[in-house]
């Protein structure tokens, strides 16, 4: 079974700081990677979505791709408390049909 | 702009009833997705359809029949609730791009 592992956390930053969430998957032949953000009741929203090694940026946000360690990151820059939720890592399977979601984990950002 | 829509919200049945959860799009997209979303599972896939009379299994399908012959609306019934299948339920569409998913806004169902 294809997995997706994150820290569930809960992650501490302070406000303004940088957080630092991970994420390692199992299907080598995965290529496309995605973040979600979902606050506390409520439903996942897509905020990145990375294909290629390297970095992309959007905002605060930047998405980092290593496919050699099967390894995605999110970096969010000067952490707000509006910041605080839980962060899915998803990666699409490589026929492209399936999306496999990590457990999630939960970032709080303290004023 | 509706979007993505599910009804109900929240739902209390008893075990061995049949439960529909309705899930209705405005957008025209595609694809349409049922997960399940537990404490210490994530977000597991159920059932997908990459169009209209088009279905596929996920993850964790048993228990659960879904059928899409309108492409705006994708609905997952279970045939026979079981306790296990306490959950929130998330439909979601895309356009295309499977990975780039919106969500609707959940379904809560408790089986007793």
């Amino acid at each position: 079974q294809k997995e997706v592992e994150q820290n569930s956390g809960p992650l501490s930053v302070p406000e303004g700081a940088i957080a630092s969430l991970n994420c390692t998957y199992s299907d080598r032949g995965s290529q496309s990677f995605f973040w979600y953000r979902q606050y506390s009741g409520k439903s996942p929203e897509l905020i990145m979505s990375i294909y290629s090694n390297g970095d992309k940026e959007d905002g605060r946000f930047t998405a980092q791709l290593n496919k050699a360690s099967q390894y995605v990151s999110l970096l969010i820059r000067d952490s707000q408390p509006s910041d605080s939720a839980t962060y899915l890592c998803a990666v699409l399977d490589n026929a492209g049909n399936m999306l496999t979601f990590g457990g999630g984990t939960r970032l709080m950002v303290k004023p | 702009d509706a979007g993505i829509t599910q009804s109900p919200r929240y739902k209390i049945t008893e075990t061995g009833r049949q439960v529909t959860l309705m899930c209705h799009q405005t957008w025209s997209h595609s694809y349409m997705f049922w997960y399940r979303q537990d404490l210490g599972h994530g977000l597991r896939l159920i059932y997908y359809s990459a169009a209209a009379d088009i279905t596929d299994k996920g993850e964790v399908p048993d228990g659960y029949v879904v059928s899409r012959s309108k492409t705006e609306n994708f609905p997952l019934t279970l045939e026979s609730a079981t306790r296990s299948q306490t959950s929130v339920y998330f439909c979601a569409s895309s356009t295309g791009t499977i990975g780039e998913l919106f969500f609707g806004e959940g379904s809560r169902l408790t089986v007793l």
